[in-house]
């Protein structure tokens, strides 16, 4: 079964420091595309960075990049010079087959200025 | 920009009573998906659609049903509301990367 795992439901950074969101998950995908998702408070679900499975370069976004490892299949976020909106739900979301997704049950991110 | 549009943010309805919950995207995408959003549950796919007229079921389709008679358009139906159907539920579009609505917050009394 498709699986995945965010194991820190709340994290904290200080402003402008650097966080690592982690995510583990299970697929019997071969070839696919991964997600991170950032929910702000009673706001939508927007789409933070992707990461395509087949390419061993890691996705970068501005201050937002991952370290994906697909033997391990990690697919971690970092977060470089946190920002006060960068307070927010995030989910991980590998896929579930194809062309659908699992979500994590998401880690909540305190800025702290 | 892809845009997803959810026919209410808030609504109220009664036990017992049928629901519709409307989602219409403007990118041509051929999959929809609808999921419902739970504290500490994170989102769980209620059903998805990837063709007009197909449907798949997702991991809680029970007490849903959904339609989607042309492309634009997926409809989730609460066929006899339940207290334990009050959630976010949140639609979405892929052909690709998935987005969302903004969702709709249903409460059940």
């Amino acid at each position: 079964a498709q699986t995945v795992t965010q194991s820190q439901p709340e994290m904290s950074v200080q402003e402008a420091e650097t966080v690592t969101l982690s995510c583990t998950y299970d697929t019997s995908e071969s070839d696919y595309y991964l997600f991170w998702y950032k929910q702000p408070p009673s706001r939508q679900m927007i789409l933070v960075i992707r990461q395509e499975a087949y390419k061993q370069q890691n996705a970068t976004e501005n201050r937002f990049s991952v370290n994906f490892q697909k033997a391990a299949k990690s697919f971690s976020l970092k977060i470089s010079d946190s920002q006060l909106g960068d307070a927010a739900m995030y989910f991980c979301a590998p896929p579930s087959g194809t062309y659908k997704y699992i979500f994590g049950t998401g880690t909540r991110l305190k800025v702290l200025a | 920009d892809v845009k997803v549009t959810q026919s209410s943010r808030y609504l109220v309805k009664r036990t017992g009573e049928k629901v519709f919950l409307e989602c219409v995207q403007d990118m041509d995408h051929e999959n929809m998906f609808w999921y419902r959003q739970d504290p500490g549950l994170g989102l769980r796919l209620i059903y998805f659609s990837y063709d007009v007229k197909m449907k798949e079921k997702g991991d809680i389709p029970e007490g849903y049903s959904v339609s989607r008679e042309k492309k634009e358009r997926f409809s989730l139906i609460l066929e006899s509301a339940s207290t334990n159907q009050t959630s976010m539920y949140l639609c979405a579009s892929s052909q690709g990367p998935i987005y969302f609505g903004p969702g709709t917050r249903l409460t059940v009394t």
